[in-house]
């Protein structure tokens, strides 16, 4: 039962251009979702997040949008640097009894000098 | 400043052998958690606990269990380990749940054989 769905297991972007990664959810009890970024070897660091009060959330050159009723969002990076080039997880959180943050599966981002 | 910190890094075991992963954080935080994730998978949360001697279940529980004496430090035992328990280990914590992230440590590979 996966609630949360990245179905690009990799992505390459050009320095300097627009990174898009997208995130699907099936679980309308969430309403808070959140992006970590994880180097090899590494355990995972928070990005950003947003809750589903908001379609927007913006931090420097990354962007999350949120659009609740197709149950979908989505982190811009812009503009991709090298250094951005990660594995990004995307996770979901129901109420504030439910302890359970669900992770998609990951997507690869690798950004080309 | 430490953060959160996994001990040991790697790890083989004999399929029935027992270990303890251990976790802790220096950031006084109440909530702590234990996540696995399996090749090509997002985390899956093992055990949770909100603070000193409160303990629950995550999604995965099976093979596992944790105790929470203090609030630094959060262990994780395998019992009988199983190849199906081979997986990255990683704890995290945070302040309390809801909107806020929570922070990882840098992971534990553990390999069944």
């Amino acid at each position: 039962d996966q609630q949360v769905k990245q179905n690009s297991p990799s992505l390459s972007v050009q320095e300097g251009r627009i990174s898009i990664l997208n995130c699907d959810y099936t679980n309308s009890m969430f309403d808070y979702f959140l992006w970590y970024k994880k180097y090899p070897a590494e355990g995972p660091t928070f990005l950003i997040s947003i809750s589903s009060i908001k379609d927007k959330n913006e931090d420097g050159r990354f962007t999350v949008f949120l659009n609740k009723s197709a149950k979908h969002l989505s982190l811009h990076i812009v503009p991709s640097q090298p250094g951005d080039s990660a594995v990004y997880f995307c996770a979901a959180r129901g109420d504030l009894i439910n302890n359970d943050m669900r992770f998609g599966a990951g997507t690869r981002l690798t950004v080309k000098p | 400043n430490a953060g959160v910190t996994q001990t040991p890094k790697f790890r083989i075991l004999k399929i029935g052998q027992s270990m303890t992963l251990q976790c802790t954080q220096d950031m006084n935080h109440n909530y702590m958690y234990w996540y696995r994730q399996d090749p090509g998978m997002g985390l899956k949360l093992i055990y949770y606990s909100v603070g000193a001697g409160i303990t629950d279940k995550g999604e995965v529980p099976n093979g596992y269990n944790v105790s929470r004496s203090t609030t630094e430090d959060f262990p994780l035992r395998l019992e009988l380990a199983a190849p199906s328990q081979t997986s990255v280990y990683f704890c995290a914590s945070s302040y309390w749940q809801g909107d806020t992230e929570a922070f990882f440590g840098q992971g534990t590979r553990l390999t069944v054989v």
